[in-house]
């Protein structure tokens, strides 16, 4: 079965320090993957996108992930994070067969400290 | 910009109500979708469509149904609330299969 595994539920970083977030997914087919994330009473806004090419990629806001396919793995990175990173990130997976249909990770809730 | 606008931010129902959830996008894309989200839960996708009058069912369904009349609006319907569908409700859209998908600002759905 398709599944989108997010390990971490709640992280909390210092302001100015390094985040990672985990992202493990389980497909049969060639992955699309996704980051979005989600600031309280929002919906989700896109935070970069993998769908073939350079493994790593850069989105907005200084985000960057890597695409390990050895690993199933879409990790998410940030050098410095900054107070208004605090929010929910979510990992998605879609595969070039499946209509369109996206498969969500639960979450991560990183709350930055000053 | 891609705009997806939905009804409602908040909505307060009672239980055995039937529910109208409205979602317009304004970019002209192919393939839209119903999610609902729940904490430790992440989204569920109730239903989608990829075409006008077309739909599919989604991950969970039971007890939600949609209406495509027109390209740009896809419409989520509870036919009878129940408290177990107290919810947020996210409407994405997306160009064609295997695109990005741009989500709306969610409905809060509270049924009493």
């Amino acid at each position: 079965a398709q599944s989108v595994t997010q390990p971490d539920i709640h992280i909390t970083v210092s302001e100015g320090a390094s985040l990672e977030l985990r992202c493990n997914y389980s497909y049969g087919a060639t992955p699309y993957l996704f980051w979005y994330v989600q600031s309280p009473g929002q919906g989700l806004q896109l935070l970069l996108k993998y769908f073939s090419g350079d493994t790593l990629v850069q989105g907005i806001k200084g985000f960057e992930a890597e695409f390990k396919r050895s690993q199933s793995s879409f990790n998410l990175r940030k050098p410095s994070v900054h107070w208004s990173d605090a929010a929910e990130y979510f990992c998605a997976v879609g595969a070039t067969d499946s209509w369109g249909k996206l498969q969500f990770g639960a979450g991560t809730q990183v709350v930055v400290t000053p | 910009d891609v705009k997806v606008t939905q009804s409602s931010r908040y909505l307060v129902k009672r239980t055995g109500e039937k529910v109208f959830l409205e979602c317009v996008q304004d970019m002209d894309h192919e393939n839209m979708f119903w999610y609902r989200q729940d904490p430790g839960l992440g989204l569920r996708l109730i239903y989608f469509s990829y075409d006008v009058k077309m739909k599919e069912k989604g991950d969970i369904p039971e007890g939600y149904s949609v209406s495509r009349e027109k390209k740009e609006r896809f419409s989520l319907i509870l036919e009878s609330a129940s408290t177990n569908q107290t919810s947020m409700y996210l409407c994405a859209s997306s160009p064609r299969r295997s695109d990005t998908q741009y989500f709306g600002p969610g409905t809060r759905l509270t049924v009493l």
